[in-house]
């Protein structure tokens, strides 16, 4: 069974860091991309960034919202996902969700359960 | 960016009405389109791909047509547990964007 666990979120100050996490299980992770995706309390689905395969160089894709403040990486022999956030804003208060595609124009087919960040003072 | 819009953003319906939310582009998007099912404090759910192709499990009363800048999303005869916010996504071009979600609610 394909699974997904975020894990990391909480309460942070504005202008903090974060990073949370993402578990994968149940099928190859090598062979996805992976994206993160937030939601604000009462609003609609964001995408937030992705990062591609290995044989992609692991290269990466950001929102212009949070582009030069959060980083995505990930770790294939663990099977996980990470979105290290900083320079943390009110704005960035959702609820992060990660998602796999197989690539380029395809479709999310499972997603996380999500975690909340709330920023605050 | 492209921008997708939904129409319409609020729909009030009856168990086995049938129903149409409309996405539209603000530039082609060839048939890069998905659209997903959320409800109250869960994950979205994948529907429909490639504009018109069913993700398997999804009962067949949800159909999805459309390329280019108009795509429409059919639920034939509505059921209790199709009562949710529905979103349109375009994966045709970055940033990947949404459409600002459809409530479905029960009549």
């Amino acid at each position: 069974e394909v699974q997904l666990v975020e894990s990391g979120g909480g309460l942070v100050q504005p202008g903090g860091s974060l990073r949370l996490s993402c578990a994968a299980s149940g099928f190859t992770f090598t062979d996805h991309y992976m994206d993160w995706v937030r939601q604000a309390p009462g609003k609609g689905l964001e995408w937030v960034g992705r990062i591609r395969r290995k044989v992609n160089s692991y290269s990466t894709e950001y929102a212009a919202s949070v582009k030069g403040r959060f980083t995505i990486s990930r770790d294939d022999s663990e099977k996980s996902l990470f979105l290290q956030m900083n320079s943390l804003k009110t704005e960035d208060t959702a609820v992060y969700y990660c998602a796999r595609s197989y690539g380029d124009f395809t479709f999310w087919d499972h997603w996380g359960q999500g975690t909340l960040v709330t920023v605050s003072s | 960016d492209i921008q997708l819009t939904q129409s319409p953003s609020f729909l009030s319906a009856s168990v086995g009405d049938g129903v149409t939310i409309t996405c539209r582009a603000s530039q082609g998007v060839r048939s890069y389109l998905a659209w997903y099912q959320q409800k109250a404090g869960k994950a979205p759910k994948l529907l429909i791909y490639a504009a018109s192709t069913l993700q398997s499990g999804v009962p067949s009363r949800f159909s999805g047509s459309g390329s280019g800048t108009e795509f429409t999303l059919t639920i034939s005869s509505l059921q209790p547990e199709d009562f949710a916010t529905y979103y349109c996504q375009q994966l045709n071009s970055y940033p990947i964007t949404f459409g600002q979600g459809t409530r479905l609610e029960i009549k």
